[in-house]
This record gives structure tokens, C-alpha cells and sequence, in this order.
């Protein structure tokens, strides 16, 4: 039972690069999510998808797309990447409802955006 | 200003001493609260849940005051594994908002 799997571990793009970010979870958890944590500043929400074939907008979207591929796969791209993308990115799960509970999240990928 | 205020730190703190830090939130119609740990370079993990009674799990209290929009985390007799960030986590309406963190740092 692994959890929460993201790849790639680390990442060094050049401004505008794409590139996809992979997560994986084995829980069998309705909801996933993307977040990125950036120093003095709380993990902030990207995007998430409450269910398989859903995905809604949080609080820092621009500049960033997704798929639920299904329930187990949920993707994260960076059609062009900037310096201020530089960031920690997680991908969690949860097992979805009205309120949130615990949510896993993955290792986390390192990206760097030159 | 912020939804989730945390002091970051760093509370250094002697090996069995106790450590308390507070968390503030915004939203006085948030439901639920929660604390996460967060190991240096390492995703952020489910410490405890924050009850409206105060709730306590080992040497760890919890504690929720509504009137005064806050929350806080005690740590008694503090050990070296408990080195870490602490995240305050608030749910709004389904939206959890996460604090940036108190840092911890227990010395022998």
C-alpha cells in the first residue's frame, strides 16, 4: 500500500516549459488535490476534484491545468512555466464528503523554474 | 490579511519541557480545525483533530476557542522526534485553509 505517489521527485524547467506532474494514490479516495507551499506562506490549493470526472479552481489556478484521468490518477500541467511557479508541489487525497477530513498527501515534487 | 495566522517560530524548546503555540483564524463560521506535522522536506502529516471540548492524544492537548478565534497545540515533555513545523488547518465551508506553520525545535 503506497499511499500518495508523485512524480517526479525534482524538476529544473527553463521559462516556458511544459510539463506534467503525476500523482497516484492506492486508497481509493474520492477526492484529490493539488497544492504548492511556498516559504512563509501556507500550502495553498490549485486545483482539486471532488470525484472521478470533476475538477474545480482553487485559490491560485492561473497558469496551471488538470485531469482526472481516473479515480486513482490526478494530473497536474504547467503549459508554460515562470520563475514564480518555483515552488514545493503535493498532491493529496481524501476520502471525499461534505466535510473534509484527513487528507494524504504525497513526497511532495521540487520544481524550479529558471 | 491572512485567513490562518501562525506564529512561525522557531519555539526552542528543552528535551521534557512543555512548548504551547496558538493558531488565529479569520472565518468565525469555520466547522472543523485541525493540526498537521511537517518534517523538514517532508509532506505535512495528520497530527490531531481540534474538538470543541478540547481533546488530548498522548502528550499532545488540543484546545478551540471560538469566542476568540483561535486554536492551540500543548506538547508535554517534549522529545527530540518532535522537531518539527506544526500546521494549523481550518475548514470552511469545505475548504481547508492552511496555516504557515510554527516551527518547533526540541534541543537535548
Amino acid at each position: 500500500n503506497a499511499g500518495v505517489t508523485q512524480t517526479p521527485k525534482f524538476q529544473v524547467l527553463k521559462t516556458g516549459q511544459s510539463m506534467t506532474l503525476q500523482c497516484a494514490q492506492d486508497m481509493n479516495h474520492n477526492s484529490m488535490y493539488w497544492y504548492r507551499q511556498d516559504p512563509g506562506m501556507g500550502l495553498r490549493l490549485i486545483y482539486y476534484s471532488a470525484s472521478e470526472g470533476t475538477t474545480d479552481k482553487g485559490e491560485v489556478p492561473n497558469g496551471y491545468n488538470v485531469s482526472r484521468l481516473n479515480k486513482r490518477e490526478f494530473s497536474l500541467r504547467l503549459e508554460s512555466a515562470a520563475p514564480s511557479q518555483t515552488s514545493v508541489y503535493f498532491c493529496a487525497s481524501a476520502e471525499g464528503g461534505a466535510v473534509p477530513y484527513e487528507q494524504y498527501f504525497g513526497p511532495g515534487t521540487r520544481l524550479t523554474v529558471t | 490579511r491572512k485567513e490562518v495566522e501562525q506564529d512561525p517560530g522557531p519555539f526552542n524548546v528543552p528535551e521534557g519541557a512543555t512548548v504551547a503555540f496558538n493558531c488565529t483564524y479569520s472565518n468565525s463560521a469555520s466547522q472543523s480545525f485541525f493540526w498537521y506535522r511537517q518534517d523538514c522536506r517532508k509532506e505535512p502529516k495528520l497530527l490531531m483533530s481540534v474538538y470543541s471540548s478540547g481533546n488530548e492524544d498522548g502528550r499532545f492537548t488540543a484546545q478551540l476557542n471560538r469566542a476568540s478565534q483561535y486554536i492551540s497545540l500543548l506538547i508535554r515533555d517534549s522529545k527530540l522526534s518532535d522537531s518539527a513545523t506544526y500546521l494549523c488547518v481550518v475548514n470552511s465551508w469545505g475548504k481547508l485553509q492552511f496555516g504557515a506553520g510554527t516551527q518547533v525545535v526540541v534541543t537535548p
